[in-house]
């Protein structure tokens, strides 16, 4: 069975500048999470999807940060303008369970971003 | 903020020694879990506990979910190289749908 897929592994930009991040979750899990994690942090949630609709977004930074989910599987997380407290691991995970939830998630490798 | 408090936040140990890490809040939680993340990984689940009390074993790991629902551990035993890693404990507050993550525990093993 595959896995979580994420794109791009690494990404180098300069503040104020935009970055968009991809995710393709396992085939047939209804829930996907954004997570960011900063160096040295465990990881926080941005925003989760059920199918294509937005569960929880209480943590992302709305102004700079947007997320979709179309057709309830494939995600992108864009974040316009980015900031250098941006640098992070941005993790993309998926999770078979649709309604209140199990905690088991399936984590991609993650997207390093770098804000110079 | 962090609502979970996850100790120790580093531990260097002999292989072959037992570990014990533990993770704590003022919260209550219906579900804990451990992951491990090695470099350049992904976190990858290792051990769900969904009720007060329960005692979880995945070969020479095992996990419980404490009876005041507000803190778990996990034990290894007989450590190896492979076991190196950070180690997060995760939870589900009564009530939400959110999981959160300790600060992680990380694992350095002396040959």
């Amino acid at each position: 069975e595959a896995g979580v897929a994420q794109s791009p592994r690494y990404k180098i930009i300069e503040k104020r500048q935009s970055v968009a991040f991809w995710c393709n979750p396992i085939s047939g899990h209804a829930t996907l999470y954004w997570y960011q994690q900063i160096l040295g942090q465990g990881p926080k949630l941005l925003i989760q999807f059920q199918n294509n609709g937005v569960v929880d977004d209480s943590q992302l930074p709305k102004d700079r940060f947007s997320a979709e989910r179309l057709k309830g599987v494939d995600s992108t997380l864009k974040i316009q303008p980015a900031k250098l407290e941006d640098s992070a691991v941005y993790l993309c995970a998926s999770s078979l369970v649709a309604d209140r939830g199990t905690g088991e998630l399936f984590f991609g490798e993650g997207s390093r971003l770098t804000v110079l | 903020g962090q609502q979970l408090n996850q100790s120790p936040q580093s531990m260097f140990i002999q292989e072959g020694e037992d570990v014990s890490m533990n993770c704590t809040s003022s919260s209550i939680f219906n579900t804990w879990l451990w992951y491990k993340q090695d470099p350049g990984e992904g976190p990858v689940l290792l051990i769900a506990l969904y009720k007060a009390g329960e005692l979880t074993s995945n070969g020479r790991l095992t996990a419980q979910f404490g009876i005041t629902r507000k803190d778990s551990f996990l034990n290894i035993s007989a450590s190896i190289p492979s076991d190196v890693g950070i180690y997060f404990c995760a939870g589900i507050i009564q009530g939400a749908q959110k999981l959160v993550f300790g600060q992680g525990t990380r694992l350095t093993i002396n040959p």
